[in-house]
């Protein structure tokens, strides 16, 4: 069985800050893949990063960045200096090579970015 | 070129009947999966087809069944609507690969009264 824990269900920030948003998983196999999807209210969740278990690089693309450690099953996401647009649902998901083709997301976190 | 479209957008039902939603994936895409969502809850899987046959199937009851075209489309279908069943029902299209980047419509917002 595979399972992916957002312990935080909401975070508020003010514009400008920088958030992390925390994501451990659970996975009994060696090949898996990460992924973390965006949520807008209009419900459409948008793929933001993909990321394999044999490549711990992090990853940074504009204000956005991924810190993936195995040591601790983390995958977390960070945004450098948020902004309004930023204010959504964020999932993190977690598929393994045992679990076929089932998608297993996290409950999400809500993040708000207040002006 | 077009992403994955759903439809209805939001469909409101009584206990008891049945329900049909459909999904077109994005173009090049032949696997179509579908994911109910829960208020303030992540997508659950439902199932997933490709090549017109459903390939794996999530923990739900057979009262939820699908159908895959000739053309990729598919059609979610949801029989003896309950109260629970009250969700957003989301189609996700991909190329085939067991880890690529799923696609996402906007989902249909099914109320069941």
């Amino acid at each position: 069985a595979q399972k992916v824990t957002q312990a935080q269900t909401e975070i508020s920030v003010v514009e400008k800050e920088d958030v992390t948003l925390d994501c451990v998983y659970e996975t009994r196999d060696t090949t898996y893949y990460l992924f973390w999807y965006k949520q807008p209210p209009s419900g459409e969740l948008v793929f933001l990063i993909r990321r394999n278990s044999f490549d711990e690089q992090n990853e940074i693309s504009g204000r956005y960045s991924w810190n993936f450690q195995k040591s601790t099953s983390s995958f977390n996401f960070t945004i450098t200096a948020s902004q309004v647009v930023d204010s959504a649902v964020y999932f993190c998901a977690l598929i393994s090579s045992g679990s076929a083709r089932q998608l297993t997301f996290g409950s999400g976190t809500q993040l708000t970015v207040l002006p | 070129d077009a992403g994955v479209t759903q439809s209805p957008t939001h469909l409101i039902k009584t206990r008891g009947q049945q329900v049909t939603l459909r999904c077109s994936p994005k173009s090049g895409h032949d696997t179509v999966s579908w994911y109910q969502q829960a208020l303030g809850q992540g997508p659950q899987f439902i199932f997933q087809y490709y090549e017109e046959e459903e390939r794996q199937r999530g923990n739900f009851p057979d009262r939820f069944s699908g159908h895959q075209f000739p053309n990729y489309s598919s059609e979610l279908n949801v029989n003896a609507l309950l109260l629970g069943d009250s969700a957003l029902y989301l189609c996700a299209s991909s190329p085939g690969s067991y880890n690529s980047p799923l696609h996402f419509g906007n989902g249909t917002r099914l109320t069941v009264t």
